[in-house]
């Protein structure tokens, strides 16, 4: 399943909104009925981090300006208010069917 | 505390053979879906391994038959056997424990680099 992810970069002035979307070449809906689709933050120098799965659950300690949605091929990772510390490349993974694919990446970066 | 701790990496020659290792505390690796990611330096992320259920595994094409994963309970450490390399390996190497893509936490990397 090929993950493509638009834009590839963003610069977004702090306090304002950001968004990155992820599109499937396939459905992700597993055989349980389950969308298993994440999406992962990487901090310049640090190894990746879970912030959301299953489309939209938020991990444990992820800020609620984080939030992610989408259905069926689509689906969007938005940031409410940008903060200093949200720089870095955000990933969206499906875990549908093996192998695990990942997106490109997005760089986001404050403007 | 949940941590994973990989280690192993370095440099090798085309060709070679290199074992990396995951060190895990604050959970069993045994009972885990276990997992191996790489980044290439400057590019994404691309799994590497799974392993679950006692010993199935699974690999993507690009390394199927020159990578093994394997666990060791008595140590609570994941391996992962990489022979045959090729310039293309070149990548940090991370572990995360998780299932369908769910993957949490990751350990810092571990660098290795295939070179002449």
């Amino acid at each position: 399943i090929v993950m493509t992810q638009t834009p590839l970069s963003s610069s977004v002035t702090l306090g304002q909104p950001a968004s990155i979307s992820c599109r499937a070449s396939q459905s992700l809906v597993h055989s349980d009925g389950n969308i298993y689709l994440s999406w992962l933050q990487q901090r310049p120098g640090q190894p990746p981090r879970l912030l959301i799965y299953k489309i939209s659950n938020r991990f444990s300690g992820v800020p609620d300006r984080f939030s992610g949605s989408g259905a069926g091929t689509d689906f969007t990772l938005d940031i409410s208010s940008v903060e200093a510390e949200d720089v870095g490349v955000y990933y969206c993974m499906q875990g549908t069917q093996l192998p695990y694919t990942f997106g490109q990446g997005t760089k986001l970066e404050i403007k | 505390e949940v941590k994973l701790v990989e280690s192993g990496g370095g440099l090798v020659q085309p060709g070679g053979s290199l074992r990396l290792s995951c060190a895990a505390s604050g959970f069993t690796v045994s009972t885990s879906y276990m997992n191996w990611v790489r980044q290439a330096p400057g590019k994404g992320l691309e799994w590497v391994s799974i392993i679950y259920n006692g010993d199935t595994t699974d690999y993507p094409e690009s390394v199927k038959g020159r990578f093994t994963v394997s666990r060791d309970s008595s140590k609570n450490t994941l391996y992962l056997q990489m022979n045959s390399l090729r310039d293309e390996d070149t990548a940090v190497y991370y572990c995360a424990r998780g299932a369908v893509g769910s993957l949490a936490p990751w350990g810092q990397g571990t660098p290795v680099t295939v070179s002449s």
